[in-house]
């Protein structure tokens, strides 16, 4: 069985400053996939992050960048010039066996 | 536009009436995929589809059903909705197992009285 654990049920940032959130997964399966989803007030789930779990180098894309450390399974995300839209709930997940599994959640609150 | 479509977005109905929450998505993909979100749980996987006729659970299936008969298609059946089962659901589609984009519907608010 997979499991995602997100240790930081909230967390809250100084506007222009730099935040990481914290994730650890466990999962038998030897090819699969991690994912941080931002999810805002509106409930929509947005992809902020994928990450192929053979690939060594983490991924980034633009302010958000992961530091995914495979043998500890660790996936965290760091958020770089933290902006006010960046206020929501994150999720982790992980993907693998056909099963999408979430962690559950950070909220992060962005302080002006 | 590329899109998974849900309806209804809200519902509110009474314990035991059976009710058909449709999933669409326009992309031709094989796998779609429902979920329920609940305060301090995230979300947790109901049932996947891995293409037409390929149905399989997730961790919370009971109290829900499937079907996959066409590709672009696949409705959750609460046949005898609980209390329960008061959740914020999600469909998303996939273009292949191994997940190119998944994408998410807008989510469909649930209550059951």
């Amino acid at each position: 069985a997979q499991t995602v654990t997100q240790s930081q049920p909230e967390m809250s940032v100084q506007e222009a400053e730099t935040v990481t959130l914290s994730c650890t997964y466990d999962t038998s399966e030897s090819d699969y996939y991690l994912f941080w989803y931002k999810q805002p007030p509106s409930r929509q789930m947005i992809l902020v992050i994928r990450q192929e779990a053979y690939k060594q180098q983490n991924a980034t894309e633009n302010r958000f960048s992961v530091n995914f450390q495979k043998a500890a399974k660790s996936f965290s995300l760091k958020i770089s010039d933290s902006q006010l839209g960046d206020a929501a709930m994150y999720f982790c997940a992980s993907f693998g066996n056909e099963k999408l599994t979430f962690g559950t959640g950070t909220r992060l609150t962005i302080i002006p | 536009e590329a899109q998974v479509t849900q309806n209804p977005r809200y519902l509110i109905t009474v314990t035991g009436k059976k009710l058909t929450v449709t999933c669409s998505q326009n992309m031709n993909h094989e796998y779609m995929s429902w979920y329920r979100q609940d305060p301090g749980l995230g979300l947790r996987q109901i049932y996947y589809s891995m293409n037409v006729e390929v149905t399989d659970k997730g961790d919370v299936p009971e109290g829900y059903k499937v079907s996959r008969k066409e590709k672009r298609n696949f409705p959750l059946i609460l046949e005898s909705p609980s209390p329960n089962q008061t959740s914020l659901y999600f469909c998303a589609s996939s273009p292949t197992r191994l997940f190119g984009t998944i994408y998410f519907g807008e989510g469909s608010w649930l209550t059951v009285v």
